[in-house]
């Protein structure tokens, strides 16, 4: 049981708009910054957002990240049928000295 | 080609040991800690610990200690993951990630490695 509070599942159609939460608490998101990760099926995760909002050379601005308190929330417009994957938010936990994943949410393109 | 490439599957027996290992290229591999993190079967993903490159550092997620050992051997840029006694519930996927310079976001991850421990 992940102290990262994520939906299981998430779905949208071709060209839609999708949000995936993230819950933490002060301990974690409340202090620290947080991380997204996608992971297609078979592969390694990919690192897709960082720092709350900050994107890597060559992740699609379609992909975005926002923080407000203690949760976080991953932004997908213009889905397309390959953003199909699991999706973890991720950040530094004060107790345990590293970094904590959410349980991640599995995103379907109907 | 900055990248880390993990060993290949393992099948063991339980009470076996094991090493597997994650190699880095195309960077200056002391620079970066080195985290694993290991994937149950359908399950998401757990950290086990890091080990800093430079001076063999390590700290363990309290879940994972005194059950495997982190190593690295900077010479040849491989980071090792072990363990001395396996057990069924240890079957998974295990990859190496990179700690990146920026943030503490993973950058750059490992293939990953399928182990599996049974009878």
């Amino acid at each position: 049981q992940s102290v990262l509070t994520q939906p299981p599942s998430a779905s949208g159609t071709p060209g839609q708009r999708v949000t995936i939460s993230c819950s933490g608490s002060d301990s974690n998101i409340g202090s620290n910054t947080v991380n997204w990760y996608q992971q297609v099926p078979g592969t390694a995760p990919k690192l897709l957002i960082y720092s709350n909002n900050r994107r890597p050379s060559g992740v699609p601005d379609r992909f975005s990240g926002s923080k407000s308190g203690t949760s976080a929330s991953l932004a997908i417009s213009g889905l397309q049928s390959e953003d199909e994957a699991h999706y973890y938010c991720a950040t530094w936990d004060d107790s345990l000295n590293g970094p904590e994943f959410g349980g991640g949410t599995k995103l379907t393109v109907l | 080609e900055v990248q880390l490439v993990q060993s290949g599957a393992e099948v063991k027996k339980p009470g076996e040991s094991l090493r597997i290992s994650c190699k880095g290229s195309g960077y200056i591999f002391t620079t970066y800690w080195i985290s694993w993190v290991r994937q149950m079967p359908g399950k998401g993903l757990e950290w086990m610990g890091r080990i800093d490159p430079s001076d063999s550092y390590t700290s363990y997620s309290p879940s994972f200690q005194g059950h495997v050992t982190f190593s690295a051997d900077k010479s040849i840029r491989t980071a090792y993951l072990q363990w001395s006694s396996l057990k069924a519930s240890d079957t998974a996927i295990y990859f190496c990630a990179r700690h990146g310079s920026v943030s503490d976001a993973f950058d750059m991850w490992g293939q990953g490695t399928m182990v599996t421990v049974s009878p």
